[in-house]
């Protein structure tokens, strides 16, 4: 089980530009979540998504569209990058039953916008 | 408007002494609190979670305490090790989708 993979695990972008992060899990979890990290600011929630097909807002969602096609993948998009999204964006998945909350995280991408 | 208030920023502790590390919340809906700690390089890892119908839960050397009336809890590490430096992250849970609110973390150093 690689558990959740975010791809790529860098990525320098001008402002302006576009580009996609995916995030994969192998462990059939319905939830999936977007988060962003700053200095000082712990984990914010981005987007999240309860199933294939659905998405749904989080705290700080302006700037980001995201997309479930598949239910092992959720991808993030920048559509006009700008230097305030400079940030580590992980992604997280859990299980939807009752015996469990915890969120699996994956490594991490280090996106920094010029 | 920060949900979920942590502190200290910063804490140094001794191999072999105790880390405590507090949180407080605002949300009265919020129905699951875990502990999350990170590595440099690394995404958050559960390392213990606790419901509010409980006022403590001990896993090893870690210990949360939870006071629902106060709206607080913390987390204990006894015993601290150098391998426990790390940042730490506690959490609040509401929602269908079970949406994580974090503090703002506490960067734990135990020295050898």
């Amino acid at each position: 089980n690689a558990g959740v993979t975010q791809t790529p695990k860098f990525r320098v972008l001008k402002t302006g530009q576009s580009m996609t992060l995916l995030c994969a899990q192998d462990m059939n979890h319905e939830y999936m979540y977007w988060y962003r990290q700053d200095p000082g600011m712990g984990l914010r929630l981005i987007h999240y998504s309860v199933g294939e097909g659905t998405t749904a807002k989080g705290e700080v969602p302006d700037g980001y569209n995201v997309s479930r096609l598949k239910k092992q993948n959720f991808l993030l998009g920048l559509e006009s990058a700008a230097p305030s999204q400079t940030s580590v964006y992980f992604c997280a998945s859990s299980y939807f039953g009752t015996s469990s909350y915890e969120q699996y995280f994956g490594p991490g991408t280090r996106l920094t916008v010029t | 408007q920060q949900q979920v208030k942590q502190s200290p920023q910063s804490l140094i502790v001794q191999k072999g002494g105790i880390s405590i590390i507090n949180c407080a919340y605002e949300n009265t809906a919020f129905d699951y609190f875990p502990w999350y700690q990170q590595f440099p390089g690394k995404g958050p890892a559960l390392l213990i979670a606790i419901r509010p119908d409980v006022s403590e839960k001990k896993e090893g050397r870690f210990t949360i305490s939870f006071n629902k009336s106060a709206k607080q809890f913390s987390l204990h590490i006894m015993d601290s090790q150098p391998g426990d430096s790390a940042t730490y992250f506690c959490a609040a849970s509401a929602g269908s989708a079970r949406q994580l609110t974090f503090g703002s973390g506490t960067q734990l150093t135990v020295l050898p």
